[in-house]
């Protein structure tokens, strides 16, 4: 399973663009980047998930460069209630049939008024 | 539609105890899958469920097992609980058609405390 690099935290200010980058050099072929986001004492929320190039939701952006190597999470205009952990994943594979999502540390987002 | 369920809520055990957690998927999914979140080791991955059969192993003793029944529920047993047991255990519930990369939809977790 690829392994992914992410900050561990990051602070920002209400109403500012937030880019969460994450790495994961050993990305396979048929796997996707996924991004959740996990606040205290609750189960994670996806956020979006991508391939390649760019996906856009109603709550965020995914930027992903051709090589796969990298990805960036793009939160608009952040408020108070984005305060979390944020990770990102490597989505296992459909063809090889696993489902273990492989966590890592993730980046603890503050967002201060 | 509903979220996916977890049962109970809050927990506490008594070394040496066993203790059994319950997780209704949102209806329709079939695979179940269960995490345990710890401060120092953050997110693991014990098992996940499919179709009544466990398809997939995380790195844990075998005193953590599991099983899923007909109607996809599932339940989680930890036998001989020792103080590291202690955790937020998460279940998370995603449809498995084969066809396409699906999300997993976690519960709010079961707080188990091993005193």
């Amino acid at each position: 399973l690829a392994k992914t690099t992410q900050p561990i935290s990051m602070d920002s200010y209400e109403g500012q663009e937030v880019n969460i980058t994450c790495s994961h050099n050993n990305i396979a072929t048929n796997d996707y980047i996924t991004w959740y986001q996990q606040f205290p004492s609750q189960g994670p929320r996806f956020i979006i998930q991508g391939y390649k190039t760019k996906v856009t939701n109603e709550v965020a952006s995914l930027f992903i460069p051709a090589d796969r190597k990298s990805s960036t999470l793009s939160l608009p205009r952040v408020s108070l209630s984005d305060t979390a952990v944020y990770y990102c994943l490597v989505a296992p594979s459909m063809d090889t049939g696993r489902r273990a999502l492989t966590f890592g540390s993730g980046t603890r987002l503050q967002v201060q008024p | 539609k509903a979220g996916v369920t977890q049962t109970p809520r809050y927990l506490i055990k008594t070394r040496g105890q066993q203790v059994t957690l319950s997780c209704s998927p949102i209806s329709g999914h079939r695979s179940v899958s269960w995490y345990q979140q710890t401060p120092g080791q953050g997110l693991q991955f014990l098992f996940e469920y499919f179709s009544e059969t466990q398809r997939n192993k995380g790195n844990f003793p075998g005193r953590f097992s599991g099983r899923q029944f007909s109607n996809s529920r599932s339940e989680m047993n930890v036998s001989t609980l020792e103080l590291g047991d202690s955790a937020l255990y998460l279940c998370a519930s995603s449809w498995d058609g084969g066809l396409r990369h699906t999300e997993a939809f976690f519960g709010q977790g079961t707080r188990l405390t091993v005193v």
